[in-house]
């Protein structure tokens, strides 16, 4: 089994709908991260958890809310989906050791807004 | 100034050769540097850690890391076909202690 997993693994959403990407892991990592990708901009930190406690935004914020229920489970929403919120979004986890926040990612879910 | 720049390529290589792939940073508080792999439409996988000046060898790989130049590169020996991938460079921000990911350099290893 996967450490990481997301669902959906793909999305096709309407203009203004709620949308909720989950995420879930088995490493057993404190720390959680939602990026999104788009062609030519790279990886993007939408929101990141260091722990059940701790939630903080990231560069690109606007538009989603998170919720981390669990150690293991971390959750991206978007209240109302727009199309330029279309684009791969990726989950990861680390567990910081010393200086060192290895991130390990799950699959993706390739979201599609009309 | 981004914070982390990478040249986008695509760089192409023939099979065999050492394919060298670059990658600045802005924020001299970084100490950690990290190469992921990322296949079209797959997730980033890690290749390579670094945390001290120098350089670390696994593999087939080799990262260098100079913190006066704000400098990090990663080498492939032999390039393969299955190097084929695009090239992330991240360094951990140092004052939050989360990644911030260079745009990424596509490879093409020719055979």
């Amino acid at each position: 089994d996967a450490d990481v997993t997301q669902t959906p693994r793909n999305r096709i959403t309407k203009t203004g709908k709620r949308i909720m990407l989950e995420c879930s892991q088995t490493k057993g990592h404190d720390r959680m991260y939602w990026y999104r990708q788009d062609p030519g901009l790279g990886l993007r930190l939408i929101y990141y958890s260091f722990d059940v406690k701790d939630i903080n935004k990231g560069e690109i914020s606007d538009g989603y809310s998170v919720s981390r229920q669990a150690q293991a489970k971390f959750s991206l929403s978007l209240e109302s989906a727009i199309p330029n919120q279309t684009a791969l979004y990726f989950c990861a986890t680390s567990d910081l050791q010393g200086s060192a926040d290895t991130q390990y990612f799950g699959p993706g879910t390739r979201l599609t807004v009309l | 100034q981004k914070e982390v720049e990478q040249n986008s390529g695509p760089l192409s290589v023939p099979e065999g050769a050492i394919a060298s792939l670059n990658c600045t940073y802005s924020d001299r508080g970084s100490q950690s540097f990290f190469w992921y792999r990322q296949y079209s439409g797959k997730s980033p996988e890690l290749i390579m850690s670094i945390y001290s000046n120098g350089d670390k060898e696994d593999g087939r790989f080799t990262a260098q890391l100079n913190k006066a130049s704000q400098y990090v590169s990663l080498l492939i020996r032999d390039s393969q076909p299955s190097d084929s991938a695009t090239y992330l460079c991240a360094a951990v921000r140092g004052s939050q202690g989360n990644l911030i990911f260079g745009k990424g350099t596509k490879l093409s290893v020719k055979p």
